[in-house]
């Protein structure tokens, strides 16, 4: 079993949908959590990293952490065409093991017009 | 500010060859990590440097290997190629390395890979 689960998806939705993608995790050691949105031949982008448990918000974008279920979950509100991409959770314990981190497997996002 | 360059971004190489690939950091940062991405298995860790230091290495066989210069630029290698090491190559690059996070010096920003093709 992986440490990081993701479903891959495909998720298709029409323009403006709010979108819910989740991953749950198994090692209890992850403290740091992060988004990253990898688009078509590019490299992964960072989009939000959070540390604790609750909800951190950035424009159109909801990062949400329960580490009592080992659960997070990226909101993406008012969905545009240009949100198209495989959106990759990440994790990390962060201690003094470096920057090494934990990745799902991604989910595929395409928004429709 | 420049991002993380990857050379060469594309190759093809046949199974028994080697093949060397070179990541330019960002200036000023002095963690690099490596990392291979394929459908199957998603973003796997090869290995971190930090100030010509491996600092943590992956589950992958002893054919991957890497370095890193004093001027952070990284290389990785792979020798002996295989079917399976088909995949793209990113690498990552960071200010620091462990700690906490909420200073944001660990945040990596990954290049745009390269791509290896094993016939």
């Amino acid at each position: 079993q992986k440490e990081v689960e993701q479903d891959p998806g495909p998720l298709s939705v029409p323009e403006g949908a709010i979108v819910s993608l989740n991953c749950t995790y198994s090692n209890s050691a992850f403290q740091y959590f992060m988004w990253y949105r990898q688009y078509s031949r590019k490299g992964p982008e960072l989009l939000m990293y959070t540390y604790s448990s609750g909800n951190k918000e950035d424009g159109r974008f909801t990062a949400q952490v329960d580490k009592s279920s080992k659960y997070i979950s990226l909101f993406i509100r008012d969905s545009q065409p240009s949100d198209s991409a495989t959106y990759l959770c990440a994790m990390s314990p962060f201690t003094g093991g470096g920057n090494k981190l934990t990745f799902g497997t991604g989910t595929q996002l395409k928004v429709e017009l | 500010k420049a991002g993380v360059t990857q050379t060469p971004r594309y190759l093809i190489k046949t199974r028994g060859q080697q093949v060397t690939l070179s990541c330019s950091p960002i200036s000023g940062h002095r963690s690099v990590s490596w990392y291979q991405q394929t459908p199957g298995q998603g973003l796997q860790f090869l290995f971190e440097y930090f100030s010509e230091t491996q600092r943590n290495k992956g589950n992958f066989p002893g054919r991957f290997s890497g370095r890193q210069f004093s001027n952070s630029r990284s290389e990785m290698n792979v020798s002996t190629l295989e079917l399976g090491d088909s995949a793209l190559y990113l690498c990552a690059s960071s200010l620091r390395t462990g700690g906490a996070m909420s200073s944001g010096a660990n945040v990596l920003t990954f290049g745009a890979g390269s791509r290896l093709t094993v016939l």
